[in-house]
C-alpha cells in the first residue's frame, strides 16, 4: 500500500519568505509527527498529532513554526520568515495509535533557506 | 532528559562480517525502541522496533536486543553485504515522541 509522502521534495527559499510542508500519512493512521534533520545531526522531535487531542507541540523551536493537521489526514507545516537555521531535512511520520506502534516515515523534504 | 548515545558512529568492514552496533539511552521510562536504516537523500525505514516488555526482535539477518534496566541495545547484523552500507539509528519511544542517537554510519566493501 501506499507510504508517507511529502512535498515538495526540495524547497529553495529566500530569508525572510515563508514556506509550506506537507505531509500524507498512511491512510488510517491516527498519529502523526514532524521531525527535523540538520545537517550533521540528530534528528529532532518537532510535533506530534494524535487524532483529535491537542497536538504536543513541545519540540517546536520557535513561534515562527506551525503545524496544523486536517481530521487525520493531511498536515501542514509552515516556517514563517525563515532564516538560515532553518536549513534542515523535515521528516514526517505516522503510526497507527501513537505509541507502542512502529513509526513509518516519509521521504522527507530538503530545505534551502538562502 | 532522555539521551541517546550510538557507539561506533562510523564502521567499515568487508562483506561477510558480523557486526554490532550499541545503542545506550539514560532513562529507562520508554515505552520502546526502534531501529531505522537511512540511505544517503532518502527518508528512514524501519528495521525492528522492541516493545519495552520484550528482550530481542529478530528479522532475516539482523537481530535487536534491549536491556532496558541498563539503557542499552544492540543490532546484529549477521553476514554483512554492501547493501547494508547506510547510516543507522536507534530511537527511543517515550512520552508519544522518538528521541534519536546520532547514528552509526556503516561501509561495508566488498
Amino acid at each position: 500500500g501506499a507510504g508517507v509522502s511529502q512535498s515538495p521534495s526540495n524547497k529553495v527559499t529566500e530569508k525572510g519568505k515563508d514556506v509550506e510542508l506537507r505531509c500524507d500519512p498512511i491512510s488510517g493512521h491516527t498519529a502523526l509527527y514532524w521531525y527535523r534533520q540538520r545537517l550533521g545531526q540528530g534528528l529532532e522531535f518537532l510535533i506530534y498529532f494524535q487524532g483529535n487531542s491537542a497536538p504536543d507541540k513541545s519540540g517546536l523551536p520557535s513561534d515562527r513554526f506551525s503545524a496544523e493537521r486536517t481530521g487525520e489526514s493531511v498536515s501542514t507545516l509552515t516556517i514563517q520568515r525563515t532564516q538560515q537555521e532553518d536549513s534542515a531535512v523535515y521528516l514526517c511520520a505516522s503510526s497507527s495509535s501513537g505509541r507502542l506502534y512502529e513509526q513509518y516515515f516519509g521521504p522527507g523534504t530538503r530545505l534551502t533557506v538562502t | 532528559k532522555q539521551e541517546v548515545t550510538q557507539i561506533p558512529a562510523a564502521l567499515s568492514v568487508p562483506e561477510g562480517e558480523n557486526l554490532v552496533l550499541n545503542c545506550s539511552f539514560t532513562d529507562s521510562a520508554i515505552y520502546n525502541l526502534q531501529w531505522f536504516r537511512q540511505d544517503p537523500g532518502k527518508g528512514l525505514t524501519s528495521l525492528l522496533l522492541i516493545q519495552s516488555s520484550q528482550r530481542e526482535q529478530t528479522s532475516g539477518r539482523l537481530n535487536a536486543s534491549l536491556d532496558k534496566s541498563s539503557g542499552r541495545s544492540t543490532l546484529y547484523i549477521a553476514a554483512s553485504q554492501p547493501g547494508d552500507s547506510a547510516t543507522y539509528l536507534c530511537a527511543v519511544e517515550n512520552t508519544d515522541k522518538l528521541i534519536f542517537g546520532t547514528g552509526t554510519r556503516l561501509q561495508v566493501f566488498p
